[in-house]
């Protein structure tokens, strides 16, 4: 069973870099894209961006420009980073394995636990 | 973008009824692109149902999606019979296009 655990800094000031990373255990690592999605206190759900095994990316043009999202083979990892940080990016960050059956983009399962991410002077 | 719009926003009902949660397309998504999720707090959201209407592992077979006509943009999550551990917060997701979008919630709450 794929388990997600993800960490990182929990508390940045404005205009630094956030930084997370994200180890996939107990499934293949090959084969599907890896998500990072956000959820800022109280409100919903925003999808940033997702890479696969080989490294291809894609990201969400709202953000894009500051996301950067990479990939450890060796470690079954990914890593986000988000530059220039403000208070908007105050967030509860998760990362997520993407699935699908057919088309060319899927649904989320499973997800990590969550790391809470605070813009703060 | 795609735009999701949920309804109802918040939902009142007691243990044993039935929810019925509405989630519309601003556009098509060309086929049954659509997932659910439940989210407690504290908690990372579950995912419910993907496809449409297919229930993920494990998932209890009170929980059914569906859609409705042939045009993609109106889907349904039904709970026939409310638990205890029903009570949160619903969010449907498209995947028809990039980039992947959300709805704003439905939350089921105790009447």
């Amino acid at each position: 069973q794929v388990q997600l655990q993800q960490w990182g800094a929990g508390l940045l000031k404005p205009s630094e870099t956030l930084s997370l990373t994200c180890a996939v255990y107990g499934g293949s690592f090959s084969g599907y894209y890896w998500t990072w999605i956000r959820q800022p206190p109280g409100k919903g759900l925003e999808w940033i961006g997702e890479i696969n095994h080989s490294g291809s990316t894609n990201y969400n043009p709202s953000l894009k420009g500051r996301v950067n999202i990479s990939l450890d083979t060796s470690k079954n990892q990914i890593s986000l980073k988000l530059s220039s940080v403000t208070a908007a990016d105050t967030a509860v960050y998760y990362c997520a394995r993407e699935a699908n059956d057919y088309g060319d983009f899927g649904w989320f399962d499973p997800w990590g636990q969550g790391t809470l991410v605070t813009v703060s002077s | 973008e795609i735009v999701l719009t949920q309804s109802p926003g918040t939902l009142s009902l007691s243990p044993g009824d039935r929810a019925t949660l509405s989630c519309r397309a601003s556009q098509s998504l060309s086929s049954s692109y659509l997932a659910w999720y439940q989210q407690k707090p504290g908690q990372a959201p579950r995912l419910l149902i993907y496809g449409a209407s297919s229930r993920a592992t494990g998932i209890p077979d009170r929980f059914s999606g569906s859609g409705s006509g042939t045009d993609f943009t109106l889907f349904t999550l039904t709970i026939s019979r409310l638990e205890p551990e029903d009570f949160a917060v619903y969010y449907c997701q498209q995947y028809g296009s990039s980039p992947r979008t959300f709805g704003q919630g439905t939350k089921v709450e105790t009447k």
